[in-house]
């Protein structure tokens, strides 16, 4: 069974430029998080997706926001990068509604601001 | 506000012996906890999780166990072996609500030969 895609694996960027990452959930999986790491620093939650709805967010602008599709695959978007954006950005699948509660993660987007 | 923490930063334990590391948490309405190895520039891979109903769960090598009234989870892996040289991170969530993963600084741990 396939884990969790992330796309692409490194992006570059300059200040100011949107970034576009993208994630598809292991099969069967509706929800979908997305935490960040930055250099030095723990994972903090993002944003939670489930049936295309955003459920949750952490303590993050509006400039980053993203969505979920009718397949249950997610897009996260940057807008406005600024330098301290550059970090792995790592997605996480889950069944929601069910007493699993573990979420598994794909291999991250490194995204580094210029 | 730290909700989660593991205090050390790394740990290096010999191959074969048995290492443990710890994880403190501070809101007692966690009850999912999990834990977490990291490779540089990878994503995690889970390694095993404990609800707050029991007080220890194993699988194979590795163990975790959790005291609810002291606040406190451990992960025992025994024997160590040099593969499970990485970071591991503990996390915690609650079964109802955000379901976000609240995650731990990590613990680098170095299995020597």
């Amino acid at each position: 069974e396939a884990g969790v895609t992330q796309s692409p694996t490194h992006l570059i960027k300059t200040r100011g430029q949107q970034a576009t990452l993208r994630c598809s959930p292991i099969s069967g999986h509706t929800s979908v998080y997305w935490y960040q790491q930055a250099l030095g620093l723990g994972l903090q939650f993002l944003l939670w997706y489930d049936e295309g709805e955003e459920r949750n967010r952490g303590n993050f602008p509006p400039r980053f926001s993203g969505r979920q599709f009718p397949n249950y695959s997610s897009e996260l978007n940057v807008n406005a990068l600024e330098l301290e954006d550059s970090a792995l950005y790592l997605c996480a699948s889950r069944i929601y509604g069910t007493k699993q509660e573990t979420q598994y993660f794909g291999p991250g987007t490194r995204l580094l601001v210029l | 506000d730290q909700q989660v923490k593991q205090n050390s930063p790394s740990l290096s334990v010999q191959e074969g012996r048995i290492s443990i590391l710890n994880c403190d948490y501070t809101n007692s309405m966690f009850d999912y906890f999990l834990w977490y190895k990291k490779y540089p520039a990878e994503g995690p891979t889970f390694l095993i999780s404990i609800s707050s109903i029991k007080d220890k769960n194993e699988d194979g090598r590795f163990t975790v166990f959790l005291n609810k009234s002291a606040k406190h989870l451990s992960l025992h892996i025994v024997p160590s072996q040099p593969g499970d040289s990485a970071v591991y991170f503990c996390a915690t969530s609650l079964i109802q609500g955000a379901q976000k993963l609240v995650f731990g600084q990590g613990t680098r741990l170095t299995i020597n030969p």
